[in-house]
């Protein structure tokens, strides 16, 4: 059974960078699929943020790129958010998971993230 | 690359039926048959309910169906149950290996 855990910090100070991780158990990173961040604001809905293949090519939100960057460790079977120069409006519960361009298929249980001084 | 517009909300008496829709563009929705919905407890993770289009996971009660047609996607659930009462999501496929979720849709037993 394929399974994500989010971790990081759940305090971030706003200019400052959120760094956030997903381990993988029961699948093997390197062996495929597309690894992904997707938040969700209190209250409201889903964005992509971006995912990273298991060949390591990254793929971002337009309207986010300009801060975001995922990263994988396949040694460690984890993959990596940075998200750099956070304001309020980063505030979310952010999710990793797994998926295909059909579908996404394994959800991590989510980590809240609140930005504020 | 905007959402995907979905009502906010949808209701439906147990027994009935209710349908979502999701309209998107020929950049995503209508250029791909790759629609997926999801359904999203409050404080849990989104679960996948459909797939490519019409495809139900394994697990998925037939009670869901899902179609498209040009740029709009929908979603059918049939014979409501009090354990539907949910948000719902599409996601589609928007080429260049990018994906863009629809808005959210609150359904409501009555």
């Amino acid at each position: 059974q394929v399974q994500l855990q989010e971790s990081g910090p759940g305090l971030v100070k706003p200019s400052e960078t959120l760094s956030l991780t997903c381990a993988v158990s029961g699948y093997s990173i390197s062996s495929g699929y597309y690894w992904g961040w997707i938040r969700q604001p209190p209250g409201k809905g889903l964005e992509w943020i971006g995912s990273i293949y298991h060949s390591g090519s990254t793929y971002y939100n337009p309207s986010l790129k300009s801060r975001v960057t995922i990263s994988v460790d396949t040694s460690k079977n984890q993959f990596s958010l940075k998200l750099s120069s956070v304001t309020a409006a980063d505030t979310a519960v952010y999710y990793c998971a797994r998926h295909e361009p059909s579908k996404i298929d394994y959800w991590g249980q989510g980590t809240l993230v609140t930005v504020s001084s | 690359q905007s959402a995907l517009t979905q009502p906010p909300s949808a209701s439906g008496s147990p027994g009935q039926s209710v349908t979502i829709s999701c309209t998107g563009t020929s950049s995503d929705v209508g250029g791909y048959n790759y629609v997926s919905w999801y359904q999203q407890h409050p404080g849990k993770a989104p679960k996948l309910m459909i797939y490519e289009v019409s495809k139900r996971p394994s697990g998925v009660p037939d009670r869901f169906s899902g179609s498209k047609s040009g740029n709009t996607a929908s979603l059918t659930v049939s014979g409501l149950q009090a354990e539907d009462e949910a948000d719902y999501y599409c996601s589609s496929y928007a080429g260049s290996s990018l994906c863009v979720f629809g808005t959210g849709t609150k359904v409501t037993v009555l």
